[in-house]
Formats: structure tokens, sequence, C-alpha cells
């Protein structure tokens, strides 16, 4: 079965700094997809970036880019130019690209963003 | 529109209540699912629907009973729930796996639960 591990429960980061939350992950597959999911205090959770593991290129999404080292099984998300409504949870996430429709979670990582 | 809308917002219930909550996504997805979050834990997995059928059911006591009325809308039917079950229930939906591709899941905003 695949694991999810995000290793820091919180982080802080500076207004306008940047910032960089580690997600590494088991699995025996070759192919399969990543996420970070977004979820503010009491609001909604919001998919921030996906990765498909058969791309070399890592993804970017404005402000957020992630570093997908796969031999190393590592997905790491950066965050550039903080802002203070950056301040959530964030969720690091697996899918099998064998047809399963189930997303295996880390157990997230808190980050506060500080003015 | 990536939106999937959740009905109640909050919801508090007693021991003993039968209750409903509602989930509604027109993005033309064809999977969609329940999860359980408690506070400052990742989202557990309940059920999937796949093209309106149960396709996973991970193990969930019969006092939540899901239904997926048509390809829009996914309920969880409440009955009997014991206080360990307040949380945040969540409804997600995505196109599912189709030519080979995984699609990404988008969630609603939840429904507080609260048991008496």
């Amino acid at each position: 079965a695949q694991t999810v591990t995000q290793s820091q429960p919180e982080m802080s980061v500076q207004e306008a700094e940047t910032v960089t939350l580690s997600c590494t992950y088991d699995t025996s597959e070759s192919d399969y997809y990543l996420f970070w999911y977004k979820q503010p205090p009491s609001r909604q959770m919001i998919l921030v970036i996906r990765q498909e593991a058969y791309k070399q290129q890592n993804a970017t999404e404005n402000r957020f880019s992630v570093n997908f080292q796969k031999a190393a099984k590592s997905f790491s998300l950066k965050i550039s130019d903080s802002q203070l409504g950056d301040a959530a949870m964030y969720f690091c996430a697996y899918r099998s690209a064998d047809g399963s429709e189930k997303l295996v979670f880390g157990k997230g990582t808190k980050l506060t963003v500080n003015p | 529109d990536t939106e999937v809308t959740q009905t109640p917002k909050h919801l508090v219930m007693g021991m003993t209540n039968k209750k409903s909550l509602k989930c509604e996504q027109h993005m033309g997805h064809r999977a969609m699912y329940w999860y359980k979050q408690k506070a400052k834990k990742p989202p557990e997995l309940m059920f999937v629907y796949s093209y309106e059928k149960l396709s996973i059911n991970e193990s969930v006591p019969s006092r939540f009973s899901p239904e997926c009325p048509n390809s829009s809308l996914l309920n969880l039917h409440l009955h009997a729930l014991q206080p360990e079950d307040s949380a945040l229930y969540l409804c997600a939906s995505s196109q599912g796996n189709w030519r080979g591709r995984s699609y990404e899941q988008y969630f609603g905003p939840g429904t507080r639960l609260t048991v008496t």
C-alpha cells in the first residue's frame, strides 16, 4: 500500500518570503499522480498543484511550484512571495494511475504566515 | 466552474435522529466521493460513486448510507449516529479515470456535523 509522509507538522514564513513544504511517498508503482491541496481554517479544500509522475518537468502554478524527485520519491511544494492568504493546512496526496479512485493523504503541514 | 456545493453547512443532531447531507456538482463529473475529516487530520475516504454506482465502501458503519440519485447529486443518509461521528463531512467530485488519466478531485465546503 502507498503511504505519504509530511514530516513537518507546522511551518512558518514571513510575508513575501519563500517557504518549502516537504512530502515523501512510498510506492512500488511507476505511474501515479501527486497533488498538493490547501485547506484554510474552516474553509474549503482547494487543489493547489498536480504532477504526473511520467512528466519530468516540475509543475508550476503562479507562486506555487514543486520539486518532483521521482527516484527519491520526494514531492516538495515551494511557495514564493508568501501572502497572508497562504496560511492554511497543506496536504500532499498520492493517487495511483491504475484506475483507483483513492487519494492517499499525508497528515498535513500547518503553514503560518507572519506579517 | 469548479464548484461543488454541500448542504447544510452545519448540522446538529441527536443520536436517534435521521438526517441527510446533500452534495451537488454541475461539472459533468462522473465520480463523486464522501470523506470524513476530524480536526487537524487529513480526510478519510468513506464512499466512492463512479458512474452512479457505488464502487468503494471503506468499511463504513451501516448508520451511514450513501445514495447517488443521478450523476450530479450525492446524498449521505445518517441514522443513529454516535458522538464520535461528529466531524466535517466533505464531498468531492472528479472526472474519474478516463483514457488512462486520473483526474483531480474538487472538494465542497463540507458539512460540520455535531452529534449530541
